[in-house]
């Protein structure tokens, strides 16, 4: 069974902290993808990776960074939390090569910046 | 840049009903066309998907959906609402040769008993 793991599903974190979010993938996809949900707007792009080291902006990048040091992992990292980063934070990854559009989701991490 | 629009963040049928939720894109070239679906507490996965084949597509669990270029719509329906279909759907674009999909903002479906 694909998978896709978020490591953590429920965080609460201050003002400042710095924040990790980690995603693993176990279907060998070069692609791996952020994104963050809120009520009303959908699902926005924030960083996506299209292989090991190489990253790219989504719509939404500022005051967040990604790390893909090995191709099964992709993290997201805010460098310090601010309560407007209050979100459901989901990760995807699709296969490579020619586009098949399937993305498949984490289960997501709710993070709640007080 | 390539965009959807869902009409109606929320929609209720009756079971056994009709259901119709309604996607319409903004694509400068040929589109790839998504409709997902999110369960509570859940991740998003693919109910189906268009990709300049058959205008029609079938998907999982009894949803279809049709691509039509004139309307630049790609509208999702089921002939007959189970209670299990409740939850938030979400439409998706992205031209042809590109993997990063455009995100609608949902309509989450209610299924009245």
């Amino acid at each position: 069974d694909v998978k896709v793991t978020q490591s953590s599903r429920y965080l609460v974190k201050r003002t400042g902290e710095k924040v990790f979010l980690e995603c693993v993938q176990d279907m060998d996809h070069e692609n791996m993808f952020w994104y963050r949900q809120d009520p009303g707007l959908g699902l926005r792009l924030i960083y996506f990776s299209y292989d090991v080291k190489m990253k790219e902006k989504g719509d939404i990048p500022e005051g967040y960074s990604v790390s893909r040091e090995k191709k099964e992992r992709f993290s997201l990292i805010l460098e310090s939390a601010s309560t407007n980063q209050t979100s459901m934070y989901l990760c995807a990854s699709m296969k490579g090569g020619r586009v098949t559009g399937e993305l498949f989701f984490g289960e997501g991490s709710r993070l709640t910046v007080l | 840049a390539q965009s959807v629009t869902q009409l109606g963040s929320h929609v209720s049928v009756s079971e056994g009903a009709l259901v119709l939720l309604r996607c319409n894109y903004s694509s400068s070239v040929p589109p790839y066309l998504f409709w997902y679906v999110q369960y509570p507490n859940q991740g998003l996965q693919l109910l189906l998907k268009y990709t300049s084949a058959a205008t029609l597509v079938k998907g999982i669990n009894g949803f279809e959906a049709e691509f039509k270029k004139s309307e630049t719509s790609f509208h999702l329906t089921k002939p007959s609402a189970h209670m299990s279909d409740a939850a938030e759907y979400f439409c998706a674009v992205t031209p042809f040769g590109n993997e990063k999909l455009t995100f609608g903002t949902g309509t989450r479906l209610t299924i009245i008993p």
